[in-house]
């Protein structure tokens, strides 16, 4: 069962357009959301995150939204640039972690930005 | 500065072989230290996560184990490999939480391929 899910496995967008990652969950005790940027064999980099008491999160170029009503998270790249393109993990942790801060992750968007 | 070594970087190994990676955390005490793992089409898995020596969490069942002998010290351990354990495994810490502003910072990654 899997509690954090993108759905879309890529995404393609135009160079200086808005990217816009999608991300749901089913566990309602997820309380801190995150989005990691992976290039090929690195490991994920921590790009933005945002805590379940808040709806907007904005560093740069990117912007993080929570509805949490709608178990819907979403990060928004504007513009997109050539060096975005990577595959976006979405995290959720859990506020009953028993101490550690594991994080479930969603599967990963691919994005491409095309020039 | 805090940093986090993996290796290695890559890996082949027949069915059957032991297996030991190693990950080791600088700039940086008493961390929460986790293995993952990401296989082919899946998302990151948690597999074991640590919040101090000698005390090991495992999230799935598994061909696999995990110690942590030093305090900044986790080796991922298999006595006999299985070619399902092949993907890319990569090790992460946080810091204990104590707020909202954590994340988990990842090393490089170790591409295991088990032959």
């Amino acid at each position: 069962d899997q509690q954090v899910k993108q759905n879309s496995p890529s995404l393609s967008v135009q160079e200086g357009r808005i990217s816009i990652l999608n991300c749901d969950y089913t566990n309602s005790m997820f309380d801190y959301f995150l989005w990691y940027k992976k290039y090929p064999a690195e490991g994920p980099t921590f790009l933005i995150s945002i805590s379940s008491i808040k709806d907007k999160n904005e560093d740069g170029r990117f912007t993080v939204f929570l509805n949490k009503s709608a178990k819907h998270l979403s990060l928004h790249i504007v513009p997109s640039q050539p060096g975005d393109s990577a595959v976006y993990f979405c995290a959720a942790r859990s506020n009953s972690g028993g101490g550690a801060d594991g994080l479930t992750f969603g599967k990963g968007t691919h994005l491409i930005i095309q020039p | 500065s805090q940093t986090i070594h993996q290796w290695p970087a890559t890996l082949v190994q027949p069915v059957g072989s032991p297996l030991s990676l190693e990950c080791t955390v600088e700039g940086t005490s008493n961390p929460n230290l986790y293995w993952y793992r990401q296989a082919a089409g899946r998302g990151l898995q948690l597999l074991f996560y640590s919040v101090g020596i000698g005390q090991i969490s495992s999230e799935v069942p598994q061909n696999l184990s995990a110690s942590r002998p030093q305090d900044r010290q986790f080796i991922l351990s298999s006595k006999k490999l299985l070619l399902s354990d092949s993907g890319f495994y990569l090790c992460a810490w946080s810091v204990p939480r104590t707020g909202w502003d954590t994340e988990a910072f990842f090393g490089q990654g170790t591409r295991l391929t088990v032959v």
